[in-house]
């Protein structure tokens, strides 16, 4: 089974950092990717599918970019808002596994 | 507006069973794909199972797989997971999750529902 990596598991950055995740593949998985951003208590939500097409109503200050083993979800201008776990999965084929989270607050 | 509501969960003994359902509705629920997708307290998200719109593709992680069965009743709207065997560590909340895209094999998750927690203890 292709495994998930991502990096960092956490990060803290300062209100308007660029900050960027990364996701790795075990095995290319060509664009089958989507982003996920999860706040604390909260319901999973979509913010990327198909490595970087941005989900409607996902401001724009999210993007994603790879293809292949290696991805990014990057925030080009980090809010307050922002504050939660992010997590990457891939659905090429089942199992359709995630990545193991990178939990991100503010500085 | 497109809802889903997951119900069922509760405490159970270890070697137990519970039925968790999920009810669909704001959208045409036989035309999509949906998962159920756990997650662990304090842990990260683990994709549980899926299953097609006409029920006759169906998938399973291996963690769970001869121990849980997914299931669908389209004239119902309505999503379920027969989880036997219970072990403390499917202790979890359990969300369903339906395919971004109809008709149209495995996709993206969206939207989720709210969750339900399964608590496996003595």
């Amino acid at each position: 089974d292709i495994q998930m990596t991502q990096s960092p598991s956490s990060l803290s950055a300062s209100v308007g950092d660029r900050v960027t995740i990364t996701c790795r593949a075990s095995q290319g998985i060509s664009d089958y990717l989507a982003w996920y951003q999860q706040k604390p208590g909260k319901v999973p939500k979509l913010l990327i599918y198909a490595a970087s097409t941005l989900q409607s109503g996902v401001p724009s200050r999210f993007s994603g970019s790879g293809s292949g083993t290696d991805f990014t979800l990057t925030i080009s201008s980090l809010q307050p808002e922002d504050v939660a776990t992010y997590y990457c999965q891939k659905y090429n084929s089942a199992p359709l596994t995630f990545g193991g989270g990178t939990k991100v607050e503010i500085k | 507006e497109v809802q889903l509501v997951e119900s069922g969960g509760g405490l159970v003994q270890p070697g137990g069973s519970l039925r968790l359902s999920c009810t669909a509705s704001g959208f045409t629920f036989s035309s999509y794909e949906m998962n159920w997708v756990r997650q662990a307290p304090g842990k990260g998200l683990e994709w549980v199972s899926y299953i097609s719109g006409s029920g006759s593709i169906i998938y399973y992680a291996d963690s769970v797989k001869g121990r849980f069965t997914i299931s669908r009743d389209n004239a119902k709207n309505s999503l379920y997971l027969q989880m036997n065997s219970l072990r403390a560590e499917d202790t979890a909340v359990y969300y369903c999750a339906r395919d971004g895209v109809p008709n149209s094999y495995i996709n993206w998750f969206d939207p989720w529902g709210q969750g339900t927690l399964v608590t496996v203890s003595s």
